[in-house]
């Protein structure tokens, strides 16, 4: 079985504070994505990374920032917390496209932060 | 710019019943469109994928339909069971290669 795992499930930060997110894949995935989900909006993508040291920037960049070091590894950092970032961060991992088509993607659990 | 609705936002029906989840988008330039499940506290589940070619994908009690040119997709669920209760997104693959997401329909299974 695929399992993407996220360092943390709950996380209460206060405002300018530098926030850490980890995401850990253990399929040998080359892509990787952050999104954030908020009541009543689909999921946003914030950034993704296709290979090691690789980022593109998603839909709302705005604010954070990444780190992919290793393949497995990519890490989603908000530079100066502020309360509008207060949300439900999911990580995501996939193979890249293939002949039979686009692969889905895989979620781990999610880190529900708070910002105060 | 691609947009992708769900409608309703939240359903409860009791178990047993057959139900339909609706997603629409805007712009039939897609690669593919799939169903995901989110249970609380859990990831999201990928259900279906629906290549652009395909008119439709089923497992188990789950069938999705695809109609590309009018924007639209369904999730048909049978016979359903207290356990389907969860939050339902549908994503399409753009043009760009980038999924966009609905807001979801969260499901209530009434025993």
């Amino acid at each position: 079985d695929v399992k993407v795992t996220q360092s943390s499930r709950y996380l209460v930060k206060r405002t300018g504070e530098k926030v850490f997110l980890e995401c850990v894949q253990d399929m040998d995935h080359e892509n990787m994505f952050w999104y954030r989900q908020d009541p009543g909006l689909g999921l946003r993508l914030i950034y993704f990374s296709y290979d090691v040291k690789m980022k593109e920037k998603g839909d709302i960049p705005e604010g954070y920032s990444v780190s992919r070091e290793k393949k497995e590894r990519f890490s989603l950092i908000l530079e100066s917390a502020s309360t509008n970032q207060t949300s439900m961060y999911l990580c995501a991992s996939s193979f890249p496209k293939g002949l039979a088509g686009f692969e889905t993607q895989y979620f781990g659990p999610g880190t529900r932060l708070l910002v105060l | 710019k691609q947009e992708v609705t769900q409608i309703p936002a939240a359903l409860s029906v009791p178990e047993g019943e057959n139900l339909v989840l609706n997603c629409s988008f805007t712009d039939s330039a897609i690669y593919n469109l799939q169903w995901f499940r989110q249970d609380p506290g859990k990831g999201l589940t990928s259900l279906l994928l629906i290549q652009s070619s395909q008119r439709e994908q089923t497992s188990g009690r789950l069938n999705a339909s695809l109609d590309k040119s009018s924007g639209r997709s369904t999730l048909y669920i049978a016979a359903s069971q207290p356990g389907d209760s969860a939050t339902y997104l549908c994503a399409v693959l753009d043009s760009n290669y980038q999924l966009i997401w609905g807001a979801g329909t969260k499901l209530i299974i009434k025993p």
